[in-house]
């Protein structure tokens, strides 16, 4: 079955870098196109970027473009989100999602993992 | 940016019940419309895509309609497993914005 299982979140200070991970099995993950999006604590859900299957494509919310760079690595079944000059309003659990096109790009999300940028 | 707008942002409803809701965008999105499910603690669960089309596995008592700015979300029979909180997102043009959320609570 389909399985997309975030890494690498944790505690960091303004200004720092972390970068997510995510693991997908359970499909042809070079078939599809990955996103990121994110949920502060009590709050709604954010698109943050997505990524073609050959990764020849990127776009970016205005709030992270310049700080978040999506990739990905098709022969380790990977999706990654570098994250710069992270900021207090970044805190939030990120999720990965699976999408079949363009439009359709949260079909299965993984179980998270929460950044928290605090001094 | 395209804004969505979702009413009600809370409901109380009953099992059993027939329950809508509603999801406005600012601009017209033609049927580029998702729906989600999202649960405390847990990953969103997709719904429907393209405005009306039932994702696969999702049961049939959910249903969307819609077209240009104004699409609902109708849910015809309400069990205990639909408690949640349900998003529509916007999948017309970058950035894909969601509505606030409706909560949708047991009566």
């Amino acid at each position: 079955q389909v399985q997309l299982v975030e890494s690498g979140g944790g505690l960091v200070k303004p200004g720092g870098s972390l970068r997510l991970s995510c693991a997908a099995s359970g499909f042809t993950f070079s078939d599809y196109y990955m996103s990121w999006f994110r949920q502060a604590p009590g709050k709604g859900l954010e698109w943050l970027s997505y990524i073609s299957s050959s990764g020849s494509t990127k776009y970016y919310a205005d709030a992270v473009k310049g700080r978040f760079t999506i990739s990905r690595d098709n022969a380790r079944n990977s999706l990654y989100l570098q994250m710069n000059s992270l900021r207090a309003e970044d805190t939030a659990v990120y999720y990965c999602a699976r999408g079949v096109t363009v439009t359709r790009l949260g079909d299965y999300w993984g179980q998270g993992t929460l950044v928290t940028v605090s001094s | 940016d395209i804004q969505m707008t979702q009413s009600p942002s809370s409901l109380s409803a009953s099992v059993g019940d027939r329950v809508t809701i509603t999801c406005r965008a600012s601009q017209s999105i033609s049927s580029y419309l998702n729906w989600y499910q999202q649960k405390p603690g847990k990953a969103p669960k997709f719904l429907i895509y393209a405005g009306s089309s039932l994702q696969s596995g999702v049961p049939s008592r959910f249903s969307g309609s819609g077209s240009g700015t104004d699409f609902t979300l109708t849910i015809s029979s309400l069990q205990p497993e639909d408690f949640a909180t349900y998003y529509c997102q916007q999948s017309y043009n970058t950035p894909y914005t969601f509505g606030q959320g409706t909560k949708l609570e047991i009566k």
